[in-house]
């Protein structure tokens, strides 16, 4: 069974960087792609991007000039680096497979609370 | 983008009785590109239905989704208790994908 956990800071100061990692167990990660969605409080669930292990990225238009993805299959991992944050970033920040391409999510991670505040 | 509408926001319902959620998309979702989820607190969302009524791997037969166009339902068709939760409808279709609010299920 396949499993993403997120990992990385859970405070991030305004104007810098927020960095997660999504580590992938039980599969291979060479069919799928690899997505970040967010849901602040209160709000609904965003798409942030997604990555294909070769390289092909697709990011949300709104956040597209502040966002890199990466993935490193050696590590079974994927990353994600939102840079100059504000308090509008405060949010659960989550991973998800979306299988052979499609656009839905089959698996997901537990959600990682991200703060970002001084 | 497409805007998903999630009716209603929160749905009190007993155990062993229909829950009936509506999602409806500002235009028409191509291909029915529709899915939808189940999220309980500290848990991981599940995937529960895509391509508007194609069941997930591993989900009950009690959950049924349908709908084409702008209007899409999901049905729990007797509730457990561990069916109580927040449900989430996203449309894949157009892009950039987007999410209803979500409807909270309680008891």
């Amino acid at each position: 069974q396949v499993q993403l956990q997120e990992s990385g800071p859970g405070l991030v100061k305004p104007s810098e960087t927020l960095s997660l990692t999504c580590t992938v167990s039980g599969g291979s990660m060479s069919i799928d792609y690899w997505n970040w969605i967010r849901q602040p409080a209160g709000r609904g669930l965003e798409w942030i991007g997604r990555i294909y292990t070769s390289g092909y990225i697709d990011y949300n238009p709104s956040l597209k000039s502040r966002v890199t993805m990466s993935v490193d299959t050696s590590k079974n991992q994927f990353s994600l680096n939102l840079r100059s944050v504000t308090a509008a970033d405060t949010a659960m920040y989550y991973c998800a497979r979306g299988p052979s391409g499609w656009f839905y999510f089959d698996y997901w991670g537990q959600g990682t609370l991200v703060t970002v505040s001084s | 983008e497409i805007v998903l509408t999630q009716s209603p926001g929160t749905l009190s319902l007993s155990p062993g009785e229909r829950a009936t959620l509506s999602c409806r998309a500002s235009q028409s979702v191509p291909s029915s590109y529709l899915a939808w989820y189940q999220r309980k607190p500290g848990q991981a969302p599940r995937l529960l239905i895509y391509g508007a009524s194609s069941r997930a791997t591993g989900i009950s037969g009690r959950f049924s989704g349908s709908g084409s166009g702008t209007d899409f339902t999901l049905t729990i068709s007797r509730l457990e208790p561990e069916d109580f939760a927040v449900y989430y409808c996203q449309q894949y279709g157009n892009s950039p994908q987007t999410f209803g609010q979500g409807t909270k299920v309680e008891v």
